[in-house]
């Protein structure tokens, strides 16, 4: 247990649904990350959170939305993904975002879109 | 294009010896480097990590040693043990961002 769970651990979605993915740290930690692996690629950084406020999106498509409605939880918002979007989707925290380095992740969310 | 890059994809050492996992990066503004590992079902977790001030760091079985004229860091663990058989990411760094390489999947046998 690393103090960061994730909800749900696996999903299933046609292109046409709406499905959320939800994060949450009980390690006091004010930075929160999406992160994306495909199979055979390194993690790809989505969105970054500090303090509740979103500090970076790293060329995300809109079909991605991310919330963050208070430091210890995050959620991503999913719509008319493709095919190409089934991946790991893992969600991680750190104290802030000055000490990147040492995040601690959830187990991750396999997503497979049909 | 790729900063950060782990060339081997699998690895297999016996049980005992010394594990040797290596990292490239091109990225020289990059001032801090980890390792994490992965279990199946599981998201990765920190193991070690040196600062560019620094060329090695030892905790335990596992050192990073750190190369900056090459750009280049290593992971080795010795002795190795069943229970290190893991996916191994090399990060670095930069921005208050992480970068992630693609892992070296290492299996440890009996």
């Amino acid at each position: 247990e690393t103090g960061v769970t994730q909800t749900p651990r696996h999903l299933v979605m046609g292109m046409t649904n709406k499905k959320s993915l939800k994060c949450e740290q009980h390690l006091g930690h004010n930075a929160m990350y999406w992160y994306k692996q495909s199979a055979k690629k390194p993690l790809e950084l989505m969105f970054v959170y500090n303090f509740k406020e979103q500090t970076e999106n790293n060329s995300v498509p809109s079909r991605f939305s991310p919330e963050c409605p208070n430091s210890s939880h995050l959620f991503l918002h999913l719509h008319t993904l493709q095919p190409e979007d089934s991946a790991l989707y893992l969600c991680a925290s750190s104290q802030d975002i000055a000490g990147a380095g040492e995040q601690y992740f959830g187990p991750g969310t396999r997503l497979t879109v049909t | 294009d790729q900063q950060v890059k782990q060339n081997s994809p699998s690895l297999s050492v016996q049980e005992g010896r010394i594990s040797i996992l290596n990292c490239d990066y091109t990225n020289s503004m990059f001032d801090y480097f980890l390792w994490y590992k992965k279990y199946p079902a599981e998201g990765p977790t920190f193991l070690i990590s040196i600062s560019s001030i620094k060329d090695k760091n030892e905790d335990g079985r596992f050192t990073v040693f750190l190369n900056k004229s090459a750009k280049h860091l290593s992971l080795h663990i010795v002795p190795s043990q069943p229970g290190d058989s893991a996916v191994y990411f090399c990060a670095a760094e930069g921005a208050q961002k992480l970068v992630f390489g693609q892992g070296t999947r290492l299996t440890i046998n009996p």
